[in-house]
C-alpha cells in the first residue's frame, strides 16, 4: 500500500514548455485534488476532483489542466509553463462514501517540485 | 470565505520540553473540521490530529493534543515531551462540514517548528 505517488520528484521547464505532473493513489478514494506551495504561503488549491469523471475549479486554477483518467489517476497538466508556476505541486486523496460518514482526512503525496526558468 | 492565521513563523524547544503553536480562523460557519499538518524536510503533509466542530472535546493523539476554543475561534497545538523528530513545518488547515463536491482545505503559512537538543 504506497498511499499517494507523484511523477516526477523534480522538474526544470523553460518558459513555454508543457509537461504533465501525474498522481495515483491505491486506497480505492473517490476525492483527489492538486496543491501548490510557495514559500511563506500555505497550499493553496488548484483543482479538484469530487469522483471519477467530475473536476472542478480551486482557489488558483489559471494556467493549469487536469484529467481524471480514472479512480486512482490524476493529472496536472501545465499547457505552458511560466516562471510563476515555479513550486511545490502536491497531489492528495480523501474518502467519501455516499450516505454514509465522510471521513475528512486528506492524505498526500510527497510532492514534486518545478522550477520554471 | 474563511481564512487560517497562523501568528509564529517560528517556533522553538528544548528536546523533552513542552511547546504549543497557535492558530485561528475566521468563518461564518457552524460545522467544519480542523486540522494540523506536520511537513518535514522530505516535504510530504503528514496529518497529526483532527477536530470536529461539533465536538466539544479536545482532540488528543499520543503526545499531540489541541485546545479548541470554538467561540475565540482558536485552534493551539500543543507537543509535549518534544522530540527530534518533532521538527518541521507545521500547518493548520480548515474544511467545511461535509458537502459534496466541498472537501476545499484552507491552509495557514505553517510555523517552523525547531527542536534544541
Amino acid at each position: 500500500n504506497a498511499g499517494v505517488t507523484q511523477t516526477p520528484k523534480f522538474q526544470v521547464l523553460k518558459t513555454g514548455q508543457s509537461m504533465t505532473l501525474q498522481c495515483a493513489q491505491d486506497m480505492n478514494h473517490n476525492s483527489m485534488y492538486w496543491y501548490r506551495q510557495d514559500p511563506g504561503m500555505g497550499l493553496r488549491l488548484i483543482y479538484y476532483s469530487a469522483s471519477e469523471g467530475t473536476t472542478d475549479k480551486g482557489e488558483v486554477p489559471n494556467g493549469y489542466n487536469v484529467s481524471r483518467l480514472n479512480k486512482r489517476e490524476f493529472s496536472l497538466r501545465l499547457e505552458s509553463a511560466a516562471p510563476s508556476q515555479t513550486s511545490v505541486y502536491f497531489c492528495a486523496s480523501s474518502e467519501r462514501v455516499a450516505g454514509g460518514p465522510l471521513r475528512e482526512t486528506q492524505y498526500f503525496g510527497p510532492g514534486t517540485r518545478l522550477l520554471v526558468l | 470565505a474563511q481564512t487560517v492565521t497562523q501568528s509564529q513563523p517560528e517556533m522553538s524547544v528544548q528536546e523533552a520540553e513542552t511547546v504549543t503553536l497557535s492558530c485561528t480562523y475566521d468563518t461564518s460557519e457552524s460545522d467544519y473540521y480542523l486540522f494540523w499538518y506536520k511537513q518535514p524536510p522530505s516535504r510530504q503533509m503528514i496529518l497529526v490530529i483532527r477536530q470536529e466542530a461539533y465536538k466539544q472535546q479536545n482532540a488528543t493523539e499520543n503526545r499531540f493534543s489541541v485546545n479548541f476554543q470554538k467561540a475565540a475561534k482558536s485552534f493551539s497545538l500543543k507537543i509535549s515531551d518534544s522530540q527530534l523528530g518533532d521538527a518541521a513545518m507545521y500547518f493548520c488547515a480548515y474544511r467545511s462540514a461535509p458537502a459534496f463536491g466541498n472537501e476545499k482545505l484552507t491552509f495557514g503559512t505553517g510555523t517552523r517548528l525547531t527542536i534544541i537538543p
